[in-house]
């Protein structure tokens, strides 16, 4: 059974970083392109990032570009996306997925991160 | 960056209505689309993916047809677990975009 399970969210004044985890089981997660998608309250959906299989090639929406920093250990099976400088309108749940060419077909249940003073 | 123009933002509809979504791409991407049902506090669901086929273990009254830039998402008899949110997704570049979403309600 594929499971994602993120964690890492929390409380985070502006300006502040927070780094999330996504353990990933049931699947040889090495293979497959993993992403981060995150959705504010109230709102729909946004992909933020995704990773290639190896680690070589990563990809970020023009809204955390040079700010969030996706990375993997496919030795420990997880994904994770460090986020520097981060600003109120960060706040959202934040989504781990399983991607393939054509769809995102297993998700977490997500972990939620608010930026506040 | 492809936009994508889901439409309606909102529909009211009946238990055992036919009900049709669309998503227009700012520009062509083959069939490089998939649809997520949401429901609240929950993730996404994959529906369909690559425009027309259906994900295993989705009811078969779900249903997805376009290409290039004009994609419908079809429930032919509306049930009461259908009523939740949905959102297209295109993945034929990066970076990836969603839809704005619709939301299903009941009437």
């Amino acid at each position: 059974e594929v499971r994602l399970l993120e964690s890492g969210g929390g409380l985070v004044q502006p300006g502040g970083s927070l780094r999330l985890s996504c353990a990933a089981s049931g699947f040889t997660f090495s293979s497959y392109v993993v992403s981060w998608v995150r959705q504010t309250p109230g709102n729909g959906l946004e992909w933020v990032s995704a990773i290639s299989g190896s680690g070589d090639s990563t990809y970020y929406a023009d809204s955390v570009k040079g700010r969030f920093t996706i990375s993997r250990d496919n030795s420990k099976n997880t994904l994770y996306l460090q986020m520097n400088r981060l600003r109120a309108e960060d706040t959202a749940v934040y989504y781990c997925a399983k991607s393939r060419r054509i769809a995102s077909d297993y998700w977490g249940q997500g972990t939620l991160v608010t930026v506040s003073s | 960056d492809i936009q994508l123009t889901q439409s309606p933002s909102f529909l009211s509809a009946s238990v055992g209505d036919r009900v049709t979504i669309t998503c227009r791409a700012s520009q062509g991407i083959s069939s490089y689309l998939a649809w997520y049902q949401q429901k609240p506090g929950k993730a996404p669901k994959l529906l369909i993916y690559a425009a027309s086929t259906l994900q295993s273990g989705v009811p078969s009254r779900f249903s997805g047809s376009g290409s290039e830039t004009e994609f419908t998402l079809t429930i032919s008899s509306l049930q009461p677990e259908d009523f939740a949110t949905y959102y297209c997704q295109q993945l034929y570049t990066y970076p990836l975009t969603f839809g704005g979403g619709t939301k299903v309600e009941i009437k």
